[in-house]
């Protein structure tokens, strides 16, 4: 089975520029978190998905996030425009369904590590 | 507002020796507790979990971690490091009995471990 996938790896752009992320999590789980881990900091959480609805956005910083889920499937995170605090990398994480959501494994992808100069 | 503290910032162990990492966690309700670990160059992985139950939980790869509710700890521990324990590591709680899920983390632990 396929783990949690994000593209690209490695992303360098100038403030100003726009950038998306994309992750791919495990196939069938509703699931679907965004992190943020800036340096020497701690992983923050961004926002949930469930399917194709977002649960809880309470943790994206400001309004030039913008993410979504099309078809509850993948989901992409576009920062529009770049500043020089975004950077860090950024980690999505799926787990299945359940009613007591809490108990859930989560599922890490590798994470995109996001340099703006 | 909910945190999680992790004490070490960067622990340095030679093989054989034992390892306590520790996590104090702050949250007005009942959690559920977490350790992750991050391998270098790998994904985040869980090590192991608390919900309800024995305290004393068991992991993968020997880790295990206790749940003292009174001191609002959950303390991961080994008993004989290796050197591929070499990682980070991540004490992390969510809301139990919620619908959310979202992990609350601390700022990690990196473990070093001299051959």
């Amino acid at each position: 089975e396929a783990g949690v996938t994000q593209f690209p790896s490695h992303s360098v752009i100038e403030k100003g520029q726009t950038v998306t992320l994309r992750c791919d999590p495990i196939s069938g789980h509703d699931n679907l978190y965004w992190y943020r881990r800036v340096m020497g900091k701690e992983i923050k959480f961004l926002l949930h998905f469930v399917k194709e609805s977002k649960q809880d956005e309470s943790g994206m910083p400001n309004n030039r996030f913008l993410a979504e889920r099309t078809g509850g499937t993948y989901s992409t995170l576009k920062v529009q425009p770049a500043e020089l605090e975004d950077s860090g990398v950024y980690f999505c994480a799926s787990s299945p369904f359940r009613l007591a959501g809490s108990t859930d494994t989560q599922y890490f992808g590798p994470g995109t590590r996001l340099t703006v100069l | 507002a909910q945190s999680v503290s992790q004490h070490n910032h960067h622990v340095i162990l030679s093989e054989a020796a034992s390892l306590e990492l520790g996590c104090n966690y702050s949250y007005g309700g009942t959690v559920n507790l977490f350790w992750y670990v991050q391998y270098p160059g790998q994904h985040l992985q869980l090590l192991l979990k608390y919900f309800s139950g024995d305290p004393l939980v068991k992991g993968i790869k020997g880790f295990e971690a206790e749940f003292i509710k009174s001191k609002f700890s959950f303390n991961l521990r080994k008993p004989s490091v290796q050197w591929s324990d070499t990682a980070e590591y991540f004490c992390a709680v969510n809301a139990a009995n919620s619908g959310q899920g979202n992990l609350i983390f601390g700022k990690g632990t990196k473990l070093s471990v001299k051959p």
